[in-house]
């Protein structure tokens, strides 16, 4: 079974442009996450989407937006890119969001490492 | 403060030797998180745990739910598990999988 695929794995991009992410999550998971690693830190929650509704957003600028499709994957979208947002972008897939009281595994992508420029 | 903070930031080991990598956290949570990257970026899970201890080979991690924190430890190590190691929780509720993350401890085993 193909573990989560993120496209495209390296991008190069100048500021001000607009970038487009995609993450397909593994077969039957229906939660995938965002996250942003900038070097030498840990991964920041940019944000949740389960059964195509977004239910969670961390603390980023509105140029940043995702959506899930029908068939669970999802794409994330950086308008407007500045120097800061050179970072390896995580995508993050799980059978289920988190229950009450229950967490679930995440499964993790490789990762797009994106450079403004 | 953060809301999860682990220690050793930095971690140099000769090989054979037993490692431990400690993580605290500040919130309720439903599950905590071990997590393994290595340099090309891709994380791999290593446990979810909510209570107890849990052991796969030569890793063991252990949590403690009153004490909000927890502990990864490697047994007999090996130049192979150089890697960063990350602690990362779900908090307790309506957090729909949104995990927070520790800041990485930075494993180096010289053979």
């Amino acid at each position: 079974d193909a573990g989560v695929t993120q496209s495209p794995t390296h991008l190069i991009k100048t500021r001000g442009q607009q970038v487009t992410l995609r993450c397909s999550p593994i077969s039957g998971h229906k939660s995938v996450s965002w996250y942003q690693q900038v070097l030498g830190q840990g991964p920041q929650f940019i944000f949740q989407y389960y059964e195509k509704e977004e239910r969670g957003r961390g603390n980023f600028p509105d140029r940043f937006s995702a959506r899930q499709f029908p068939n669970y994957s999802s794409e994330l979208n950086v308008n407007a890119l500045l120097l800061g947002d050179s970072a390896l972008y995580l995508c993050a897939s799980s059978s289920e969001a988190t229950v009450y009281y229950r967490g679930t595994e995440a499964f993790f992508g490789q990762g797009t490492r994106l450079t403004v420029v | 403060k953060n809301e999860v903070e682990q220690s050793p930031q930095n971690l140099t080991a000769q090989e054979g030797e037993f490692i431990t990598i400690n993580c605290s956290y500040s919130v309720g949570i439903s599950a905590l998180h071990w997590l393994q990257q290595h340099p090309g970026g891709g994380i791999v899970s290593l446990f979810m745990l909510s209570s107890g201890k849990k052991k796969h080979g030569r890793l063991i991690a252990t949590i403690n739910i009153q004490e909000k924190h927890s502990s990864l430890h490697i047994t007999a190590s090996h130049p192979r598990d150089s890697a960063v190691y990350i602690c990362a929780v779900n908090a307790g509720g309506t957090s729909y999988g949104k995990l927070t993350f520790g800041q990485g401890t930075i494993l180096t085993v010289h053979p």
